[in-house]
Protein backbone atom coordinates (compact mmCIF):
# COMPACT_ATOMS: atom_id res chain seq x y z
CA UNK A 1 0.00 0.00 0.00
CA UNK A 2 1.64 3.16 -0.79
CA UNK A 3 0.62 6.70 1.25
CA UNK A 4 -1.67 8.98 0.33
CA UNK A 5 -0.27 11.91 -1.52
CA UNK A 6 -0.41 15.30 0.52
CA UNK A 7 1.22 18.33 0.13
CA UNK A 8 4.23 18.67 2.30
CA UNK A 9 3.22 22.22 3.65
CA UNK A 10 0.31 24.62 3.21
CA UNK A 11 -0.02 28.31 4.70
CA UNK A 12 -2.51 31.23 5.66
CA UNK A 13 -2.55 34.23 7.32
CA UNK A 14 -4.58 34.27 10.71
CA UNK A 15 -8.24 34.61 9.33
CA UNK A 16 -8.23 32.85 5.84
CA UNK A 17 -8.89 29.63 4.71
CA UNK A 18 -6.81 26.82 3.78
CA UNK A 19 -7.54 23.79 2.00
CA UNK A 20 -5.36 20.04 2.20
CA UNK A 21 -5.92 17.58 -0.66
CA UNK A 22 -5.39 13.84 -0.05
CA UNK A 23 -4.86 12.18 -3.30
CA UNK A 24 -5.40 8.56 -3.10
CA UNK A 25 -6.41 5.74 -5.86
CA UNK A 26 -9.52 3.77 -6.84
CA UNK A 27 -8.66 1.15 -4.35
CA UNK A 28 -9.11 3.19 -1.05
CA UNK A 29 -9.97 7.15 -1.45
CA UNK A 30 -12.30 6.17 -4.74
CA UNK A 31 -13.65 3.61 -3.54
CA UNK A 32 -14.88 3.76 0.20
CA UNK A 33 -16.38 6.93 1.88
CA UNK A 34 -14.04 6.20 4.97
CA UNK A 35 -11.76 8.84 4.57
CA UNK A 36 -10.63 10.71 8.46
CA UNK A 37 -8.38 13.70 8.82
CA UNK A 38 -5.65 13.78 11.79
CA UNK A 39 -4.00 16.52 13.54
CA UNK A 40 -0.72 16.18 15.14
CA UNK A 41 1.14 18.96 17.23
CA UNK A 42 4.28 18.45 18.12
CA UNK A 43 5.14 15.69 20.56
CA UNK A 44 1.30 14.57 20.48
CA UNK A 45 -0.44 11.90 19.52
CA UNK A 46 -2.74 13.06 16.59
CA UNK A 47 -6.40 13.77 17.16
CA UNK A 48 -9.42 12.82 15.07
CA UNK A 49 -10.94 16.15 13.27
CA UNK A 50 -13.03 14.62 10.72
CA UNK A 51 -14.61 11.13 10.05
CA UNK A 52 -16.62 9.85 6.98
CA UNK A 53 -15.66 11.74 4.95
CA UNK A 54 -16.87 15.02 6.62
CA UNK A 55 -18.26 14.19 9.57
CA UNK A 56 -17.12 16.50 12.84
CA UNK A 57 -16.40 14.58 16.25
CA UNK A 58 -17.98 16.56 18.91
CA UNK A 59 -16.14 19.13 20.81
CA UNK A 60 -14.60 19.92 16.78
CA UNK A 61 -14.53 23.46 15.40
CA UNK A 62 -17.09 23.75 12.81
CA UNK A 63 -13.94 25.99 11.28
CA UNK A 64 -12.72 22.22 9.85
CA UNK A 65 -14.85 20.53 7.32
CA UNK A 66 -14.49 17.48 4.36
CA UNK A 67 -15.03 16.54 1.65
CA UNK A 68 -14.43 13.95 -1.27
CA UNK A 69 -14.41 14.43 -5.28
CA UNK A 70 -13.06 10.54 -7.27
CA UNK A 71 -10.14 9.76 -5.38
CA UNK A 72 -8.78 12.64 -3.80
CA UNK A 73 -9.79 13.91 -0.05
CA UNK A 74 -9.71 17.47 0.99
CA UNK A 75 -9.71 19.29 4.82
CA UNK A 76 -10.55 22.68 4.71
CA UNK A 77 -9.91 25.24 7.58
CA UNK A 78 -11.47 28.23 7.53
CA UNK A 79 -11.14 30.85 10.09
CA UNK A 80 -7.36 29.81 10.34
CA UNK A 81 -6.16 29.92 13.91
CA UNK A 82 -2.55 30.37 15.33
CA UNK A 83 -3.75 27.26 17.31
CA UNK A 84 -4.41 25.48 13.95
CA UNK A 85 -0.67 25.22 13.40
CA UNK A 86 0.20 21.38 13.19
CA UNK A 87 0.44 18.32 10.91
CA UNK A 88 -2.41 17.49 9.09
CA UNK A 89 -3.06 13.38 7.95
CA UNK A 90 -5.44 12.05 5.77
CA UNK A 91 -6.48 8.16 6.23
CA UNK A 92 -8.50 5.74 4.23
CA UNK A 93 -10.01 2.56 4.21
CA UNK A 94 -8.17 0.44 1.85
CA UNK A 95 -10.21 -2.93 1.47
CA UNK A 96 -9.67 -6.30 3.65
CA UNK A 97 -9.20 -4.51 7.09
CA UNK A 98 -6.29 -2.21 6.22
CA UNK A 99 -5.80 1.62 6.38
CA UNK A 100 -3.51 3.89 4.60
CA UNK A 101 -2.15 7.18 6.06
CA UNK A 102 -1.04 10.20 4.11
CA UNK A 103 2.16 11.87 3.95
CA UNK A 104 1.24 14.56 6.38
CA UNK A 105 0.83 18.48 5.49
CA UNK A 106 2.63 21.06 7.86
CA UNK A 107 0.11 24.22 7.94
CA UNK A 108 1.88 27.08 9.14
CA UNK A 109 0.08 30.27 10.54
CA UNK A 110 1.86 33.52 8.95
CA UNK B 1 -13.41 8.71 29.95
CA UNK B 2 -11.69 6.79 27.09
CA UNK B 3 -8.14 5.96 28.35
CA UNK B 4 -5.62 3.76 26.61
CA UNK B 5 -1.89 3.13 28.14
CA UNK B 6 1.09 1.94 26.49
CA UNK B 7 3.45 -0.51 27.63
CA UNK B 8 6.42 -2.42 27.00
CA UNK B 9 8.31 -0.38 25.01
CA UNK B 10 12.55 -1.07 24.89
CA UNK B 11 15.58 -0.81 23.31
CA UNK B 12 15.73 -4.06 21.62
CA UNK B 13 18.27 -5.82 18.83
CA UNK B 14 17.40 -6.16 15.69
CA UNK B 15 16.01 -9.88 15.24
CA UNK B 16 14.79 -9.67 18.51
CA UNK B 17 11.34 -9.73 20.18
CA UNK B 18 9.53 -7.42 22.15
CA UNK B 19 5.85 -7.23 23.22
CA UNK B 20 3.89 -4.00 23.83
CA UNK B 21 0.26 -3.89 25.79
CA UNK B 22 -2.49 -1.61 25.69
CA UNK B 23 -4.48 -1.33 28.60
CA UNK B 24 -8.11 -0.10 27.59
CA UNK B 25 -10.58 1.57 30.05
CA UNK B 26 -13.39 4.26 30.32
CA UNK B 27 -15.52 1.78 27.73
CA UNK B 28 -16.89 -1.30 27.09
CA UNK B 29 -13.87 -3.00 25.23
CA UNK B 30 -14.90 -6.28 23.35
CA UNK B 31 -17.58 -3.76 21.28
CA UNK B 32 -14.79 -1.87 19.85
CA UNK B 33 -12.16 -2.97 16.90
CA UNK B 34 -9.04 -1.27 17.94
CA UNK B 35 -5.52 -0.91 16.35
CA UNK B 36 -2.15 -0.10 16.69
CA UNK B 37 -0.45 2.68 14.42
CA UNK B 38 3.35 3.94 14.42
CA UNK B 39 5.55 6.98 13.73
CA UNK B 40 9.08 6.24 12.65
CA UNK B 41 10.84 9.77 14.28
CA UNK B 42 10.67 12.18 11.78
CA UNK B 43 7.90 10.73 9.74
CA UNK B 44 4.52 9.89 9.20
CA UNK B 45 1.53 7.51 10.15
CA UNK B 46 1.66 4.07 8.96
CA UNK B 47 -1.52 1.65 10.54
CA UNK B 48 0.52 -1.26 11.56
CA UNK B 49 -1.97 -3.65 12.56
CA UNK B 50 -5.94 -3.93 13.55
CA UNK B 51 -8.36 -6.43 15.77
CA UNK B 52 -11.97 -6.77 15.74
CA UNK B 53 -13.69 -6.25 19.18
CA UNK B 54 -13.85 -10.48 19.75
CA UNK B 55 -10.39 -10.60 18.77
CA UNK B 56 -11.41 -12.87 15.69
CA UNK B 57 -10.12 -10.93 13.18
CA UNK B 58 -6.93 -9.56 12.63
CA UNK B 59 -5.65 -7.29 9.82
CA UNK B 60 -1.74 -6.43 9.24
CA UNK B 61 -0.01 -4.07 6.89
CA UNK B 62 2.37 -5.65 4.47
CA UNK B 63 5.54 -4.16 6.32
CA UNK B 64 5.05 -6.67 9.25
CA UNK B 65 3.14 -9.49 7.99
CA UNK B 66 4.09 -12.60 8.99
CA UNK B 67 6.34 -10.78 11.54
CA UNK B 68 4.02 -9.43 14.17
CA UNK B 69 0.60 -10.78 16.01
CA UNK B 70 -2.06 -8.85 17.85
CA UNK B 71 -4.28 -10.05 20.35
CA UNK B 72 -6.75 -9.31 22.83
CA UNK B 73 -7.75 -9.94 26.23
CA UNK B 74 -11.16 -9.09 26.78
CA UNK B 75 -11.52 -10.23 30.56
CA UNK B 76 -8.60 -7.81 31.08
CA UNK B 77 -9.54 -5.35 28.78
CA UNK B 78 -5.86 -5.19 27.06
CA UNK B 79 -4.59 -4.97 23.24
CA UNK B 80 -1.36 -6.77 22.83
CA UNK B 81 1.48 -6.64 20.05
CA UNK B 82 3.69 -9.27 19.44
CA UNK B 83 6.88 -8.43 17.41
CA UNK B 84 9.63 -10.91 16.23
CA UNK B 85 12.18 -10.43 13.93
CA UNK B 86 12.50 -7.00 14.64
CA UNK B 87 14.22 -4.70 12.18
CA UNK B 88 15.77 -1.29 12.36
CA UNK B 89 12.72 0.14 10.16
CA UNK B 90 10.78 -0.95 13.16
CA UNK B 91 12.13 1.79 15.59
CA UNK B 92 8.84 3.86 16.36
CA UNK B 93 5.94 5.65 18.44
CA UNK B 94 3.39 2.67 18.42
CA UNK B 95 0.06 3.85 19.34
CA UNK B 96 -2.78 1.98 20.42
CA UNK B 97 -5.85 3.36 19.02
CA UNK B 98 -9.94 2.83 19.68
CA UNK B 99 -11.99 2.21 16.29
CA UNK B 100 -14.83 3.59 15.33
CA UNK B 101 -16.57 2.99 11.67
CA UNK B 102 -13.49 3.53 9.45
CA UNK B 103 -11.51 5.45 11.92
CA UNK B 104 -9.14 6.48 15.21
CA UNK B 105 -11.03 8.36 17.36
CA UNK B 106 -8.83 7.75 20.69
CA UNK B 107 -5.26 7.49 20.47
CA UNK B 108 -2.78 6.20 23.34
CA UNK B 109 0.23 8.30 24.61
CA UNK B 110 2.38 6.06 22.58
CA UNK B 111 4.99 3.87 23.56
CA UNK B 112 8.65 3.94 21.83
CA UNK B 113 10.52 1.00 20.71
CA UNK B 114 13.40 1.24 19.24
CA UNK B 115 15.79 -1.68 17.19
CA UNK B 116 19.27 -1.31 17.20
CA UNK B 117 22.20 -3.11 18.16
Amino acid sequence: QSALTQPASVSGSPGQSITISCTGTSSDVGSFNLVSWYQQHPGKAPKLMIYEVSQRPSGVSNRFSGSKSGNTASLTISGLQAEDEAVYYCCSYAGSGTYVFGIGTKVTVL
Amino acid sequence: EVQLLESGGDLVQPGGSLRLSCAASGFTFSSYATSWVRQAPGEGLEWVSGIGGSGATTFYGDSVKGRFTVSTDTFNNTLYLQMNSLRVEDTAVYYCVRMGRGYFDFWGQGALVTVSS
